[in-house]
């Protein structure tokens, strides 16, 4: 069974920074890209990160460029976001999904979510 | 970017009718188009990819259509459990774009 378990989350002040994991199980992690999405309250979902799996190909969304980055590390079967310069408009619940493989990017497989609260 | 737009915002159906939702793109997206279920404290549930085709355990209520700029996700009969939001997601560029939602609630 695919299980993603993210893990990081927390209340962290304006200009601070977190970092979010997400630790993978049930698949062979190192052969699937993989992508970090957010649900913020009130609003609708936001794709953010990808990452490949040799991570030669990272993409950004433009919300969040220069402020956060993604990363892997394939022996621990994580993924990670780092996550820089914080604003009350990155409070959220943060997702990792994984790819479908093979250049398909929807998400059939995603972790349960991490709460981030950007607040002073 | 290609923008995602979806309508209407809410949709207030009765259990048992249809209910009909939009999703547009700013350009075409050929049928590189996911539909996802959210409900309050769980993951998104992957509906439909490729436009039409359904994830595993999707009811047969469910059904996407569309190609290109324009798709459709209809759902016949709806139960207690279909009161939702919904997005759509397009994959064919970079960003991965998402509709903005439509919140499909109870009449």
């Amino acid at each position: 069974e695919v299980q993603l378990v993210e893990s990081g989350g927390g209340l962290v002040q304006p200009g601070g920074s977190l970092r979010l994991s997400c630790t993978a199980s049930g698949f062979t992690f190192k052969t699937y890209s993989m992508n970090w999405v957010r649900l913020a309250p009130g609003k609708g979902l936001e794709w953010i990160s990808f990452i490949d799996v040799g991570t030669t190909t990272i993409h950004y969304a433009d919300s969040v460029r220069g402020r956060f980055t993604i990363s892997r590390d394939n022996a621990k079967n994580s993924l990670y976001l780092q996550m820089n310069s914080l604003t009350d408009e990155d409070t959220a619940v943060y997702y990792c999904a994984r790819d479908e493989g093979y250049g398909v990017r929807y998400f059939q497989y995603w972790g349960q979510g991490t709460l981030v609260t950007v607040s002073s | 970017e290609i923008v995602m737009t979806q309508s209407p915002a809410t949709l207030s159906v009765s259990p048992g009718e249809r209910a009909t939702l939009s999703c547009r793109a700013s350009q075409s997206v050929s049928s590189n188009l996911a539909w996802y279920l959210e409900k309050p404290g769980q993951a998104p549930r992957l509906l439909f990819y490729a436009a039409s085709a359904r994830a595993t355990g999707v009811p047969a209520r469910f059904s996407g259509s569309g190609s290109g700029t324009e798709f459709t996700l209809t759902i016949s009969g709806l139960q207690s459990e279909d009161f939702a939001v919904y997005y759509c997601q397009q994959y064919n560029n970079w960003p991965l774009t998402f509709g903005g939602g439509t919140k499909v609630e109870i009449k």
